[in-house]
């Protein structure tokens, strides 16, 4: 079974300020890893996915994300946020059998402030 | 293109009643999962279905059941409603060895 810890359940930070999201997850197998976001009354969108490769992957609106497996960890960063990053981030794996049975944390509110 | 579509939206139902939620995935995915998302917490996983098939099924009570159409639309019913079943219901769908594909959820209020 997989489990994934979200540490900080909000984060305020200000306006072009860097920020940083923790995720942690426990797996007896191998895994992927993403990061999905929420806005407000909104289904999730895939933000950045690990399948294997490279340990840092990178979204097109500037976020990344880098895979440690000693730590198992999958931290997400921004070097400068937007008010419009203003959203709920949810860190989650998958079994390496794409698909199925996505184990979600409970996610982090980014509040970014002006 | 079209994505995940989840009908309907928003839903206010009484204890003990029934409910079927409706999720259409996008054109070509033949796989479709269901979430269950209670408020202040991370989505979890009710069902997957591939090719009308169960593939998985999370730790949820078997008044919850689900079936797929040979169109790869799909239903989630719930039995004897509980106040506790009251969360946004994801539908997700993908190909197979792709991501997630969420819809905007059904908003399930019992009351």
């Amino acid at each position: 079974a997989q489990s994934v810890t979200q540490l900080d359940s909000q984060v305020p930070v200000f306006e072009e300020a860097p920020v940083e999201l923790r995720c942690n997850y426990s797996s007896s197998v191998s895994v992927y890893l993403f990061w999905y976001v929420q806005y407000p009354n909104q289904g999730l969108q895939l933000l950045l996915k690990y399948l294997s490769g490279s340990t840092l992957v990178k979204s097109i609106n500037g976020f990344e994300a880098e895979f440690n497996k000693s730590q198992t960890s999958f931290h997400l960063r921004k070097p400068s946020v937007h008010i419009s990053d203003t959203a709920e981030y949810f860190c989650a794996v998958s079994p390496g059998n794409y698909g199925q049975n996505f184990v979600f944390g409970p996610g982090t509110r980014l509040s970014v402030l002006p | 293109d079209a994505g995940v579509t989840q009908s309907p939206t928003h839903l206010i139902k009484t204890r003990g009643q029934h409910v079927t939620l409706r999720c259409s995935p996008i054109s070509g995915h033949k796989s479709v999962s269901w979430y269950q998302q209670v408020l202040g917490q991370g989505p979890q996983f009710i069902f997957q279905y591939y090719e009308k098939e169960e593939r998985g099924r999370g730790n949820f009570p078997d008044r919850f059941s689900a079936r797929q159409f040979p169109n790869y639309s799909s239903e989630l019913n719930v039995n004897a409603l509980l106040l506790g079943d009251s969360a946004l219901y994801l539908c997700a769908s993908s190909l197979e060895g792709s991501p997630l594909h969420f819809g905007n959820g059904t908003r399930l209020t019992v009351t």
